[in-house]
């Protein structure tokens, strides 16, 4: 069975923190993504990451950077948090699939969730 | 820009009734195309892809329209668990480099199923 886990269901911190948010897959997928989602807004991918050390801005990526040391491991960071990074933040994987140099996005499966609110 | 769109609404349909909604998308170098099905406070999860020959699950129909660059999903004989919000996610092609360009979600049909 596949499993995405968050380090944390909710966390609460204030304005100006320095917030971790971590993600693991045992699926041995390449492709690891970052998003939030908000009301009215939908999923928005934040950060992008296609293999190990490797990374890739995705719609809305001012304000955090991503770390990935190890194919299974996708971390977050918010540099300084800030009142408008409150949001549901939901981490996926997934495989690649293609030839001849070209790929697409499998299935991604999605964590959990981490319910963000920064005071 | 490249963009996904649903129609929001929420759609209220009694059940056993069969429902169906679209999703367009702006980018015609899309590659693949997924339904995924999204709970009130929980994860997306994959509900179906969608082949260009059209595929079905059960009571549940998806189709591709290249030329018109839509995926339509439909649900028969709709039950009470049926109710959620269905999002709908195109991804292009991309090289060895990597890019997230054009990996876009919509932001959710949100179907209610009324007994």
């Amino acid at each position: 069975d596949v499993k995405v886990t968050q380090s944390s269901r909710y966390l609460v911190k204030r304005t100006g923190e320095k917030v971790f948010l971590e993600c693991v897959q045992d699926m041995d997928h390449e492709n690891m993504f970052w998003y939030r989602q908000d009301p009215g807004l939908g999923l928005r991918l934040i950060y992008f990451s296609y293999d190990v050390k490797m990374k890739e801005k995705g719609d809305i990526p001012e304000g955090y950077s991503v770390s990935r040391e190890k194919k299974e491991r996708f971390s977050l960071i918010l540099e300084s948090a800030s009142t408008n990074q409150t949001s549901m933040y939901l981490c996926a994987s997934s495989l690649s699939r293609g030839a001849g140099g070209l790929f697409h996005t499998d299935t991604q499966y999605f964590g959990p969730g981490t319910r963000l609110t920064v005071l | 820009r490249k963009e996904v769109e649903q129609d929001p609404g929420p759609f209220n349909v009694p059940e056993g009734a069969t429902v169906a909604f679209n999703c367009t998308y702006s980018n015609s170098a899309s590659q693949s195309f997924f339904w995924y099905r999204q709970d009130c406070r929980k994860e997306p999860k994959l509900l179906m892809s969608v082949y260009s020959s059209g595929n079905e699950d059960g009571r549940f129909t998806a189709q591709l329209n290249r030329a018109s660059q839509y995926i339509s999903l439909l649900i028969r004989d709709s039950k009470l668990s049926d109710s959620a919000t269905y999002l709908c996610v195109v991804t292009p092609l991309y090289d060895s480099g990597g890019g997230a360009d054009g990996l876009t979600f919509g932001k959710g049909t949100h179907l209610i199923i009324q007994p």
